[in-house]
């Protein structure tokens, strides 16, 4: 089972400063390496897929970056309907796994 | 509007059965891939079983293999997912998921099981 780390657990950031958040693989995924945003007491949202294609709808502050083991979110400029937990998952072997999360609270 | 309402969740006996339902609306559900994935605040995000468009193909999680059970229903656009032993480490919220083989796009609101005496 591939398993996927996030860090940090927790990122304080002020509303409009740009954010980055890790994920890593344990062992190769090519680029199926999907990120997810989820709120409080909500469904999990595709954000991107393909470790760098924004899903339908979703702004181009959200960006992301790498391949095989090493990844990266970033939000450009943090609005207050982004704090909330972002999560990775590999889909290039199964079982798909997904990492802890990352909480992106307001500093 | 492309949409996946979850039914059947509640609380029941370890050892007990529990069958989910999965409504989709809003596309054609017998072009996708779909799966169940359980959330609880200890494991966060597991995925738990999969299965393909024309349900010829199916896989489950080794924590569930040999006791739950997916299965769907093209003509009722209907995904479920049969529990039997269930168990404590059961407990979570259940989502079903579209998989467009881009990520997951579509989720469900959840369902909560909670197995407990």
């Amino acid at each position: 089972e591939i398993v996927m780390t996030q860090s940090p657990a927790t990122l304080s950031v002020s509303p409009g400063d740009r954010a980055a958040l890790s994920c890593r693989a344990s062992q190769s995924v090519s680029s199926y390496l999907a990120w997810y945003l989820q709120k409080s007491g909500q469904a999990p949202r595709l954000l991107i897929y393909g470790a760098s294609t924004r899903a339908t709808g979703i702004p181009g502050r959200f960006s992301g970056s790498g391949s095989g083991t090493e990844f990266t979110l970033t939000i450009s400029s943090l609005q207050s309907e982004d704090f909330a937990v972002y999560y990775c998952q590999q889909y290039n072997s199964w079982p798909y796994t997904f990492g802890q999360g990352t909480k992106v609270e307001i500093k | 509007e492309v949409r996946l309402v979850e039914s059947g969740g509640g609380l029941v006996q370890p050892g007990g059965s529990l069958r989910l339902s999965c409504a989709a609306s809003g596309f054609t559900f017998s072009s996708y891939w779909m799966h169940w994935v359980r959330q609880t605040p200890g494991k966060g995000l597991v995925w738990v079983s999969y299965i393909k468009s024309d349900g010829s193909g199916t896989n489950y999680a080794d924590s569930v293999k040999g006791r739950f059970t997916i299965s769907r229903d093209n003509a009722k656009n209907t995904l479920y997912l049969q529990m039997n032993s269930l168990r404590a480490e059961d407990t979570a919220v259940y989502y079903c998921v579209r998989d467009p083989y881009l990520g997951f796009d579509i989720w469900g609101q959840g369902t909560v099981v909670t197995v407990s005496s």
